[in-house]
């Protein structure tokens, strides 16, 4: 059973562009949800995270938009650049000692 | 160094050889996570230690696999008698501390294939 359900599978946005990802989740007892980047051959690594007393969080160009009432959080990216062509998780906790991860999105940022 | 380190990176097995898979973590965190990450997938959760105790071990798909972390810091992920479709990422993370919202830091995991 997956408890967080991303999208889009795939995404290619255009540099300058703004990415959206999506993901939805069941879990009303979730109160962490992060954003996990991986490069390939890396592990990922956090992104940015929310928890669930705000409706957005923002860092630099990155920002998490979060809707309590219809389960679902998103990433957008501003000012997309090539170097953010990478794969994206969103995850949750259905308990405090694991994350349960999303399938992931892969992001290409063309020129 | 200052991050997650996991050994080997790759490893290749015959079907059936027992596979042995070492976690270096960030010195002093005192949660040890696992993961398997399949081609195209994300990470799925296997184990977690809270220095030396294996608290939950609810993700591991088999009897054949079995974690420990003896002394609350190196961790070592074992596969007994490797099967196809064992062949992943497998992911190892540290943090800081046990809550949910503790940042887990995670290494480059090792590949493994098994033929």
């Amino acid at each position: 059973q997956q408890q967080v359900k991303q999208s889009p599978q795939s995404l290619i946005v255009q540099k300058g562009g703004i990415s959206i990802i999506n993901c939805a989740y069941e879990n009303t007892a979730f109160d962490y949800f992060p954003w996990y980047q991986q490069f390939p051959g890396k592990g990922p690594a956090l992104l940015i995270a929310i928890r669930p007393d705000v409706s957005e969080k923002k860092e630099g160009r990155f920002t998490i938009s979060f809707n309590k009432s219809a389960k679902q959080f998103s990433l957008h990216i501003m000012d997309s650049q090539p170097g953010d062509s990478a794969t994206y998780f969103c995850a949750a906790p259905p308990a405090a000692s694991k994350l349960t991860f999303g399938t992931g999105t892969r992001l290409q940022v063309t020129l | 160094g200052a991050g997650v380190s996991q050994s080997p990176r790759y490893k290749v097995a015959k079907r059936g050889q027992d596979v042995a898979l070492r976690c270096d973590p960030i010195s002093g965190h005192v949660s040890l996570f696992w993961y398997q990450q399949a081609l195209g997938q994300g990470p799925e959760f296997l184990t977690y230690f809270q220095n030396e105790a294996q608290l939950d071990k609810s993700g591991l798909p088999s009897d054949r696999f079995f974690a420990e972390r003896p002394e609350g810091s190196v961790s070592t992920l074992k596969i007994q008698r490797t099967q196809q479709e064992d062949s992943a990422v497998y992911l190892c993370a540290s943090s800081a501390g046990p809550l949910s919202y503790n940042e887990q830091f995670f290494g480059p995991g090792t590949r493994l294939t098994v033929l």
